[in-house]
């Protein structure tokens, strides 16, 4: 089952902040952030390995409750360059392997 | 830098036509995915595989099929192509099967 990510679509002014939530009814081993720009493959942006574990990239930084198989993804001080889908990847353990499974997106648009 | 690259950026194929995706990847990963992506879906596993000769089923396995012969090189196969596999196709790689995927830059499947 697809990890559930809101906000579906957020729109923004430069400057602004978003943040936008992933959520897991499985039992998490990892999760993994990645944006999209129109067009574009998926790039990631950051990883988070343990429970409670905050990560930071520039302005983008992230959080994961590992009890509560949840993940947040904070963007302050928005830039024009920050649109795009953002999908968080959830793994699991299955027999051995890790198991990725993506949300179904977060449309994030920043107008000047 | 990673290197993922699919053989076609546009294909287009009639309802029947046994269809070969390639995806090759040039930074010795042991972790090969293939997924589809569909607008409002988030990116979907079809199959993955996290050796030579191995591969496990994904979500959405029915009416593909997956062969990997060498390492670097990663093939998903639509036996008999249906209008309902129209789809964006992403292959993408990974070093260990948790840590952070590349993405190709995928291949738009129009099955007429």
């Amino acid at each position: 089952q697809q990890p559930v990510q809101s906000p579906q679509a957020v729109i923004l002014r430069e400057g602004e902040d978003a943040v936008i939530n992933c959520s897991s009814s499985k039992a998490l081993y990892s999760v993994h952030w990645y944006r999209q720009k129109h067009g574009e493959a998926p790039v990631f942006l950051m990883i988070l390995l343990k429970g409670g574990e905050q990560k930071g990239h520039e302005k983008i930084s992230a959080s994961f409750n590992e009890k509560k198989q949840q993940s947040s993804l904070y963007l302050t001080a928005s830039q024009l360059s920050y649109s795009g889908t953002y999908f968080c990847g959830t793994f699991h353990t299955s027999g051995g392997s890790y198991i990725p499974t993506f949300g179904r997106g977060t449309s994030l648009i920043v107008h000047p | 830098d990673v290197k993922v690259t699919q053989s076609s950026r546009y294909l287009v194929k009639r309802t029947g036509e046994k269809v070969f995706l390639e995806c090759v990847q040039d930074m010795d990963h042991e972790n090969m995915f293939w997924y589809r992506q569909d607008p409002g879906l988030g990116l979907r596993l079809i199959y993955f595989s996290y050796d030579v000769k191995m591969k496990e089923k994904g979500d959405i396995p029915e009416g593909y099929s997956v062969s990997r012969e060498k390492k670097e090189r990663f093939s998903l196969i639509l036996e008999s192509a249906s209008t309902n596999q129209t789809s964006m196709y992403l292959c993408a790689s990974s070093l260990d099967g948790s840590y952070e995927q590349y993405f190709g830059p995928g291949t738009r499947l129009t099955v007429t």
